[in-house]
């Protein structure tokens, strides 16, 4: 069964440091997708980035990037130069359509404060 | 705005009734998405749409949820004889077919007293 774990409930950062938030998901398939979504409180949840399986290249947006480990299978996000609007509930997710069957899975989630 | 959009934003009810959700979301998106979210957690799945039809649905998806997207346009989530186990936050979300990134609404937060 395809699961995704988010094994920080909480991570705290200084402001303009780096802080990196860990994901791991199990699946047996090859292809899929996976993301990075931001929660901040009371607000409506929002894409912070993705990645394509089949890439090699890790993405990056900006102050975002992951580690994509794809033998692994760990998807940790790194947010560099953190800024007060980056606190918020970060949710790790892994999307695969197999089969006509289609999967999109979210973690716990990590809640990241940042401090000033 | 062309986000997805959800009404109403927040609903309370009395165990036993009836209540509908409705999502409109991003015009030229073919796919949609209903989530349940409770405090603490990720969102959970509940059932998809590719235009107006219905291609999955989650076990957690009872025969008290029906969900409908006619012609293909805005969704409604409907819950009957709710219980006081169906309060949450329900999320709708759209995405272009294949793209996979999906795009999410403000949510509607059910109390179910």
């Amino acid at each position: 069964a395809q699961t995704v774990t988010q094994s920080q409930p909480e991570m705290s950062v200084q402001e303009a440091e780096t802080v990196t938030l860990s994901c791991t998901y199990d699946t047996s398939e090859s292809d899929y997708y996976l993301f990075w979504y931001k929660q901040p409180p009371s607000r409506q949840m929002i894409l912070v980035i993705r990645q394509e399986a089949y890439k090699q290249q890790n993405a990056t947006e900006n102050r975002f990037s992951v580690n994509f480990q794809k033998a692994a299978k760990s998807f940790s996000l790194k947010i560099s130069d953190s800024q007060l609007g980056d606190a918020a509930m970060y949710f790790c997710a892994y999307s695969v359509t197999t089969s006509g069957t289609y999967k999109y899975i979210f973690g716990t989630g990590t809640r990241l404060k940042v401090l000033a | 705005d062309t986000g997805v959009s959800q009404d109403p934003r927040h609903k309370i009810t009395k165990r036993g009734q009836n209540v509908t959700f409705r999502c409109d979301p991003i015009s030229e998106h073919n796919r949609l998405y209903w989530y349940r979210q409770t405090l603490g957690q990720g969102p959970e799945f509940l059932t998809y749409f590719q235009n107006e039809a219905q291609l999955e649905k989650s076990r957690l998806l009872s025969d008290r949820f029906s969900a409908e997207r006619p012609k293909g346009s805005f969704s409604t989530l409907e819950i009957q004889r709710t219980e006081q186990g169906d309060s949450a936050m329900y999320l709708c979300a759209s995405s272009l077919d294949r793209a996979e990134t999906q795009y999410f609404g403000p949510g509607t937060r059910l109390l179910v007293l």
